[in-house]
């Protein structure tokens, strides 16, 4: 069993389109986020979920938009795409807040924007 | 600001040598330090993690040290293996408020058989 699993694994969309990214985890986690790697393979938080609750949003375009239905699901909804959203999007949990909550990453969504 | 940076950008080894990795980070207030592996199509694989009131910690064929003082963390890999190829990160987790991860840029690592 996949701990925190995304899918689709790769998605390529033309210019202005609306795409979700879905994002899962069964290890019980509390806490779920989304980051963005780019092509220099920084990677940078966008936002996190604690219990269904936003409580991290990075100054995200708001053209993006995380929805959590409940604390094992958080799904990424991006609008208008531009060729600039094009990146790795990873998606994270973790036990709760403080030390030794290791964080465990899904295996990434690759998203091109043409 | 916020910055966890790594002095080289590509590191080459033999397969067998110690492999040492840095990072460098700024913030001062961060407790908490984390080192992943990411190998290529996959995500970040925790690795080691490491208290701000430590200065060292062990695992297998792994050693993280913190230095405080000048705000530096190194990953050593002793014995390094085809296999440990991969980019590196250190991560800096801020408590201040809500949890986060602030990741630095990455060191490549190429092991040559």
């Amino acid at each position: 069993d996949t701990a925190v699993s995304q899918t689709p694994k790769y998605l390529v969309t033309q210019m202005g389109n609306d795409k979700s990214i879905k994002c899962e985890q069964n290890l019980g986690h509390d806490t779920m986020y989304w980051y963005k790697q780019d092509s220099k393979k920084f990677l940078k938080i966008m936002f996190s979920y604690n219990n269904k609750e936003l409580i991290i949003n990075e100054t995200v375009p708001n053209r993006f938009s995380p929805k959590s239905p409940d604390k094992a699901h958080l799904n990424l909804h991006i609008n208008s795409l531009e060729l600039g959203d094009s990146a790795v999007y990873f998606c994270a949990s973790s036990q709760g807040q403080g030390y030794d909550y290791g964080y465990t990453f899904g295996s990434g969504t690759r998203l091109t924007v043409v | 600001g916020e910055s966890v940076g790594l002095h080289l950008p590509t590191l080459s080894v033999q397969e067998g040598d110690n492999s040492i990795i840095n990072c460098a980070y700024s913030n001062s207030a961060s407790d908490y330090f984390i080192w992943y592996k990411q190998e290529s199509g996959k995500g970040p694989q925790f690795i080691i993690d490491i208290r701000s009131n430590m200065d060292k910690r062990q695992g297998q064929r792994v050693t993280v040290l913190l230095n405080k003082t000048v705000k530096h963390l190194s990953l050593q890999i002793a014995a390094t293996q085809p296999g440990d190829s991969a980019v590196y990160f250190c991560a800096e987790n801020r408590s201040t408020g809500f949890q986060k991860l602030v990741f630095g840029t990455g060191t490549r690592l190429l092991v040559s058989p």
